[in-house]
């Protein structure tokens, strides 16, 4: 147990819709930071946010977009989804960056059909 | 792009075996994490390995690092059922500070 939640479990979604997943990060931590994780694959760097800021970003498009909250909660949002888009999307909180071990939620599956 | 390569890609072993697991990666790092994810699940941390440091035991585990071949390795010694799971490195890049994983190694522990 981490700490980390996130809400929903599980979503399906159809393509074209937007969809709002939410994590809450472990008591002191002021980082979050996003990933997707395609069946079989490793998770997929999408951005981070550090003191409410993004402050890294991997390679993906504008309509995936995020907020962290002064709680240091967090959002990531997705428009115009993509059968693509469907994965296991994966918070993890730490303090102080990229760089210190990051505690992960279990995780919302998201299906885009 | 994945930035860490783990091999093999997938292990089977006998309870009580040693368990070993590489990765390679391609640039300057930060430092190398080791997690460990049960049936498509949140990841846990196992070990933080700076790239400064050349070796680092926790428990069952020990992880050493080698910068100039830009590799790393993750043993896992007396084996049990329970550490049937996927293992993944995950490298924080000097350039751009992100964390990158690999595809992981399927361990699977025989009974």
């Amino acid at each position: 147990e981490t700490g980390v939640t996130q809400s929903p479990t599980h979503l399906i979604k159809t393509r074209g819709q937007q969809v709002t997943l939410r994590c809450s990060s472990q008591s002191g931590h002021n980082t979050v930071s996003w990933y997707q994780q395609a069946l079989g694959q490793g998770p997929q760097f999408i951005f981070q946010y550090y003191r409410e800021e993004e402050n890294g970003r991997g390679n993906f498009p504008p309509r995936f977009s995020g907020l962290q909250f002064p709680n240091y909660s967090s959002e990531l949002n997705v428009n115009a989804l993509e059968l693509d888009d469907s994965a296991l999307y994966l918070c993890a909180s730490s303090f102080g960056g990229l760089n210190t071990e990051a505690f992960f939620g279990q995780g919302t599956r998201l299906t885009v059909v | 792009s994945q930035q860490g390569e783990e091999d093999p890609q997938a292990l089977s072993i006998q309870e009580g075996e040693n368990a070993t697991m590489n990765c390679s990666y391609k640039t300057s790092i930060n430092n190398l994490q080791w997690y460990r994810q049960n049936s498509g699940r949140g990841l846990v941390h196992l070990i933080l390995i700076r790239s400064n440091e050349r070796e680092k035991h926790s428990g069952r585990l020990r992880v050493t690092l080698d910068t100039s071949k830009k590799s790393s390795s993750l043993l896992i010694t007396a084996s049990r059922a329970a550490d049937t799971a996927s293992y993944f490195c995950a490298t924080a890049r000097i350039r751009d500070d992100k964390i990158i994983f690999g595809k992981g190694t399927r361990l699977h522990i025989l009974p």
